[in-house]
């Protein structure tokens, strides 16, 4: 079966770190635009940070410098790792395939809060 | 960077026809795609390169691009179409290639 599992979510005090995992079946990460897009609470969405095929990657300002985007080709998974977290990153953080974005994850909850 | 603009919210009674805008300079020379998400759920990619439809998306959903606006146009509503809308167009010449509109809630009246 073709998807993304999300994982690493959790709540995390400010200025902490955290590392989610988007595992792939069913096709090869390393073969495709990978992308994070975040979804605050009662918001709409915004992209994150892409890893291209050829492994540029960008990121949106708002993360720049504090998140990085990877992956492990044998391990088939994307990850994001995100540094200095502060209130504003708590959000629904989604793994999505491709460009146009043709398979998203189920994503996983990311709560920055003392 | 690049802006695109959507109504916060439109409304239409069941078995009209719902059109769905998103305005950016020159959006017409942009590929646009659409997603729609319920709540509680991922994204689903319902049109994407401004009017191809994926597998599974139904024929009453279509697209249009010109000018300085897109359009996602929903045909014979249901009340499962219920739900928020968002435009995107990739910018691969710009150091943010991937941007969103603001989405737009569509009810069902």
């Amino acid at each position: 079966e073709v998807q993304l599992v999300e994982t690493g979510g959790g709540l995390i005090q400010p200025g902490g770190s955290l590392r989610l995992s988007c595992a792939a079946s069913g096709f090869t990460v390393s073969s495709n635009y990978m992308s994070w897009v975040r979804q605050a609470p009662g918001k709409g969405l915004e992209w994150v940070s892409v890893i291209y095929s050829g492994g540029s990657t960008y990121y949106a300002d708002s993360v720049k410098g504090r998140f990085t985007i990877s992956r492990d080709n044998s391990k088939n998974t994307l990850y994001l790792q995100m540094n200095s977290l502060r209130a504003e990153d708590t959000a629904v953080y989604y793994c999505a395939r491709g460009r146009p974005f043709d398979l998203w994850g189920r994503g996983t909850l990311v709560t920055v809060s003392s | 960077s690049y802006v695109l603009t959507q109504p916060p919210s439109v409304s239409v009674a069941p078995g009209k026809t719902a059109r769905i805008t998103c305005g950016g300079n020159n959006i017409g020379s942009k590929s646009v795609h659409w997603y729609q998400q319920k709540p509680g759920q991922a994204p689903v990619l319902v049109i994407y390169y401004d009017s191809d439809r994926p597998s599974g998306i139904p024929e009453r959903f279509s697209g249009s691009n010109s000018g300085n606006t897109a359009t996602l146009t929903i045909s014979r509503v249901e009340a499962g179409d219920e739900a928020d809308y968002y435009c995107q167009v990739w910018d691969s010449s710009s150091d943010h290639p991937v941007v969103f509109g603001g989405g737009t809630k569509l009810t069902v009246l």
